[in-house]
C-alpha cells in the first residue's frame, strides 16, 4: 500500500515548456486534490476532482490544467510553463462520506523551478 | 471566503518542554472540520490530528493536543514533551462541506526543538 505516489520528485523546466505531473493514489479514495505550496503562504488549491469524470477549479487555477484518468490517477499539466509557477505541487486523495468530511493524505510533493 | 490565520511565524522550545501554536479562522458556517499538519525538512504533509467542530471535546493524540474554542474561531495545538523529531512546519487547516471538502491552510509556523 504506498499510499499517494506523484512524479516526478524535482523538475527544472525553461520558460514555454509543458510537462505533465502525474498522482496516483491505491487507497480507493475518490476525490483528489492538487495544491501549490509557496513560501509564507501555506498551500492553496489549484483543482479537484470531487469523483471520477468530474473536475473543478480551485483557489489558483490559472495556467494549470487536469485530468482525472480513472479511480487511481489525477494528472496537472502546465502547458506553457512560466516563473511565477516556480513552486513546491502537491498531490491529496480523501474518500468523503457524504455526512461529513473525511481526512484528506498527501503525496510527497514535486519541486518545480521554471527559469 | 473561509480564512485560516497562523500569527506565529517561528516558534522554537527546548525538548522536553510543552509549547502551543496558535490558530484562529473565519466562517459562517457551523459544521465544519479543523486539522493540524506537520510537515517534516522531508517536505511530507502528515496528518497531526483533526477536530469535528460538533465535538464539544477537544481532540488527544498522544502528545499532541487542541484547545479548540468554537464561540472565539480558535484551535490551538499544544505539543507536550517536545522531542527532537517535532522540529517542522506546522499546518493549521479547515474543511467543510459546505465548500466542497476543500482544504483551507494557513501560513504555517515554523517550530524549533533545541536539545
Amino acid at each position: 500500500n504506498a499510499g499517494v505516489t506523484q512524479t516526478p520528485k524535482f523538475q527544472v523546466l525553461k520558460t514555454g515548456q509543458s510537462m505533465t505531473l502525474q498522482c496516483a493514489q491505491d487507497m480507493n479514495h475518490n476525490s483528489m486534490y492538487w495544491y501549490r505550496q509557496d513560501p509564507g503562504m501555506g498551500l492553496r488549491l489549484i483543482y479537484y476532482s470531487a469523483s471520477e469524470g468530474t473536475t473543478d477549479k480551485g483557489e489558483v487555477p490559472n495556467g494549470y490544467n487536469v485530468s482525472r484518468l480513472n479511480k487511481r490517477e489525477f494528472s496537472l499539466r502546465l502547458e506553457s510553463a512560466a516563473p511565477s509557477q516556480t513552486s513546491v505541487y502537491f498531490c491529496a486523495s480523501s474518500y468523503p462520506t457524504g455526512v461529513g468530511t473525511d481526512t484528506q493524505y498527501f503525496g510527497p510533493g514535486t519541486r518545480l523551478t521554471v527559469l | 471566503a473561509q480564512t485560516v490565520t497562523q500569527s506565529q511565524p517561528e516558534m522554537s522550545v527546548q525538548e522536553a518542554e510543552t509549547v502551543t501554536l496558535s490558530c484562529t479562522y473565519d466562517t459562517s458556517e457551523n459544521n465544519y472540520y479543523l486539522f493540524w499538519y506537520k510537515q517534516p525538512p522531508s517536505r511530507q504533509m502528515i496528518l497531526v490530528i483533526r477536530q469535528e467542530a460538533y465535538k464539544q471535546q477537544n481532540a488527544t493524540e498522544n502528545r499532541f493536543s487542541v484547545n479548540f474554542q468554537k464561540a472565539a474561531k480558535s484551535f490551538s495545538l499544544k505539543i507536550s514533551d517536545s522531542q527532537l523529531g517535532d522540529t517542522a512546519m506546522y499546518f493549521c487547516a479547515f474543511c467543510s462541506m459546505e465548500y466542497g471538502n476543500k482544504l483551507v491552510f494557513g501560513a504555517g509556523t515554523i517550530l524549533r526543538v533545541k536539545s
